[in-house]
Formats: structure tokens, C-alpha cells, sequence
């Protein structure tokens, strides 16, 4: 069983460019988390959706960064245009929401913008 | 809100040995979920133990074991028998379990070396 896919799993790009990162979640998973890693801030959700709703974008750091799921199998987190400081590691997750709640992490996507 | 707090950023081991990562946590909620995530330099996030509030036994899980202390609200991750392979960043997490509980909260991480 395919665990969570991420396309692409390098990216770098210029400054001003716009950025796609993708992602498909296990299949049945009705969550999906979009994560980013920096050495100075850690784990951060940006964020969750829910049966393919956004239900909390708080963490979205500004309008530059925008993300969809148009259906069940796939989500895109977008940024436009890309600044140096979006330089970090994003992480896909999905999980079914159970007894653990545990969410099943995809293996990431490397964002350098120079 | 929760917090999550790792006191060790770094740590090292000799390969064979055992050794404990600590990590305490701040929470109002009477049932929650505790992880513990590695990632190793592939950066792949996996999944190494999990432990429910509610159940007194500590959690197993091969080589890996916790010491989870309910009203300390810690959650410490032992590893016996160290190998190379388990050189990696560990991260210790909460989540609640109420209705709509969905955000995983990370500490900072310890950075285990295992030495040969």
C-alpha cells in the first residue's frame, strides 16, 4: 500500500517564481495536513482540511502561500510569488481519523528559493 | 493551548547501549494522544510509538518503549540496544482526542547520535 506521495522532492527556484508542491494522500484518508520545516521554527501546520474542505488556514503564512484539494486524492500548496524565507522542507500528511489520530507523513518536499 | 517541550537537543549513544529521550508536555484535556516521530537524514517522518491518556500500561514497540508518567505529564522514549541505524532526529507530539481535535503538536526535537 502506497504510503503519502510528494512531488517533487527537490525544487529550487528563483526568487519571484511560483511554486507547486503536490501531494497525494493514502487512499481512504479523509484528512490531509500540510506541514512546513525550518530550522528556526520547527513543525508548523499550515494547513488542514477535512474531506477536502479547508477547515483551518491559520497557519498559512501570508497571501503569497494558497492550497487546494479539488478532490480526495490531491492537493497542491502554491506560492506566488516565492521569497528567499520560504526556504524550508514541506511536509504532506493524511490520516483517518480514528481511535489515534495518527497521520501518516509523506517524505517531503525541499524548497530552496534563491 | 499545548505545549510541547524536549530539554535535549542533543544526545549520543554508544551502538548496544540504551538510552532515553525525555519530553514533557502542558495540556487541560483528560485523554489525548502522545507519539513519537523519528527522521533520519532521508527526512522521512516515521512513526516509532504511540500511547493513549487513558491506558496505564507503557506502550512496546520492538527496541522502543516509553515511561509515560500521567500526572508528571511526561513522556520519555527509551531505546535499547542501539544501532546505527537509529541515528536521527526525534520528535516527541501530542494531539487531543475530542471532536474535532486534529492539531499535532511538535516539540523542537532531540538529535540522537549512535556511535560506533
Amino acid at each position: 500500500d502506497a504510503g503519502v506521495i510528494q512531488s517533487p522532492r527537490h525544487e529550487v527556484t528563483e526568487m519571484g517564481q511560483e511554486v507547486t508542491l503536490r501531494c497525494k494522500p493514502i487512499s481512504g484518508h479523509n484528512s490531509l495536513f500540510w506541514y512546513r520545516q525550518t530550522m528556526m521554527r520547527g513543525l508548523e501546520l499550515l494547513i488542514y482540511f477535512n474531506n477536502n474542505v479547508p477547515i483551518d488556514d491559520s497557519g498559512m503564512p501570508e497571501d503569497r502561500f494558497s492550497a487546494k484539494m479539488p478532490n480526495a486524492s490531491f492537493s497542491t500548496l502554491k506560492i506566488q510569488p516565492s521569497e528567499p524565507r520560504d526556504s524550508a522542507v514541506y511536509f504532506c500528511a493524511s490520516s483517518l481519523a480514528d481511535i489515534y489520530n495518527e497521520q501518516f507523513f509523506g517524505p517531503g518536499t525541499r524548497l530552496t528559493v534563491l | 493551548a499545548q505545549t510541547v517541550t524536549q530539554s535535549q537537543p542533543e544526545m549520543s549513544v554508544q551502538e548496544a547501549e540504551t538510552v532515553t529521550l525525555s519530553c514533557t508536555y502542558d495540556t487541560s484535556e483528560s485523554n489525548y494522544y502522545l507519539f513519537w516521530y523519528k527522521q533520519p537524514p532521508s527526512r522521512q517522518m516515521i512513526l516509532v510509538i504511540r500511547q493513549e491518556a487513558y491506558k496505564q500500561q507503557n506502550a512496546t514497540e520492538n527496541r522502543f518503549s516509553v515511561n509515560f508518567q500521567k500526572a508528571a505529564k511526561s513522556f520519555s522514549l527509551k531505546i535499547s540496544d542501539s544501532q546505527l541505524g537509529d541515528t536521527a532526529m526525534y520528535f516527541c507530539a501530542f494531539i487531543g482526542s475530542g471532536a474535532g481535535s486534529y492539531q499535532l503538536t511538535f516539540g523542537k526535537g532531540t538529535k540522537l547520535s549512535v556511535i560506533p
